[in-house]
């Protein structure tokens, strides 16, 4: 079974300041793929950024970057110029290479940024 | 264009009085999922289809079920709620169940249990 670890309940940015949330896994699948997904408060939970695990390079998307340390199980999300809409809690999570039913996310516990005017 | 819709948003149901959850969208997905997310913990997968075929987690309890009559419609029965079972409940779909396909998920329904 696959584990996610998310161990900081909460952190606070400044507003245009850049914050690195930290999440670790635990699984024996060798591919896989890894997740950060967005909750804002009262809306829907949106993906943010995708890694598979057999890609060496790092996802990007615009102002979020992921550092993947796959020895470690390693798997942190930077949000760089952080603005006030980034305000959420934010879930790692984790999916093994499936195509089939068994094909499911493990979450982590979630963190909650708020990014401070 | 609201994507995966959930009704109603909040719900207040009385201890072990029969309450149904509901989930549409408009994005004709083959995969519907519905999680469980209690107050600081990570969201539960309860169970999922895949068009009509029904997967329920090994550790969902039987007090909940779920139909889906069609693809756009998928809805969550809790037969006899406890105050146990006052969460968010979130629906999402999927176009497949690989992980290179997206899930999007609804914004929620907050079950009250009194």
């Amino acid at each position: 079974a696959q584990t996610v670890t998310q161990s900081q309940p909460e952190m606070s940015v400044q507003e245009a300041e850049t914050v690195t949330l930290s999440c670790t896994y635990d699984t024996s699948e060798s591919n896989y793929y890894l997740f950060w997904y967005k909750q804002p408060p009262s809306r829907q939970m949106i993906l943010v950024i995708r890694q598979e695990a057999y890609k060496q390079q790092n996802a990007t998307e615009n102002r979020f970057s992921v550092n993947f340390q796959k020895a470690a199980k390693s798997f942190s999300l930077k949000i760089s110029d952080s603005q006030l809409g980034d305000t959420a809690m934010y879930f790692c999570a984790f999916m093994k290479f499936s195509t089939g039913a068994n094909s499911k996310l493990t979450f982590g516990k979630g963190i909650t940024l708020s990014v401070r005017p | 264009d609201a994507m995966v819709i959930q009704n109603p948003r909040y719900q207040v149901t009385q201890f072990g009085k029969p309450v149904t959850l509901s989930c549409s969208q408009t994005l004709n997905h083959n995969v519907m999922y519905w999680y469980q997310q209690k107050s600081s913990q990570a969201p539960k997968l309860l169970f999922h289809y895949y068009d009509k075929d029904f997967n329920n987690e090994a550790d969902t309890p039987d007090n909940f079920q779920s139909r889906r009559p069609n693809t756009s419609f998928c809805f969550l029965d809790i037969r006899s709620p406890g105050l146990g079972d006052a969460a968010m409940y979130l629906c999402a779909t999927s176009r497949d169940y690989a992980a290179t396909y997206e899930q999007y998920f609804g914004p929620g329904t907050r079950l009250t249990v009194t």
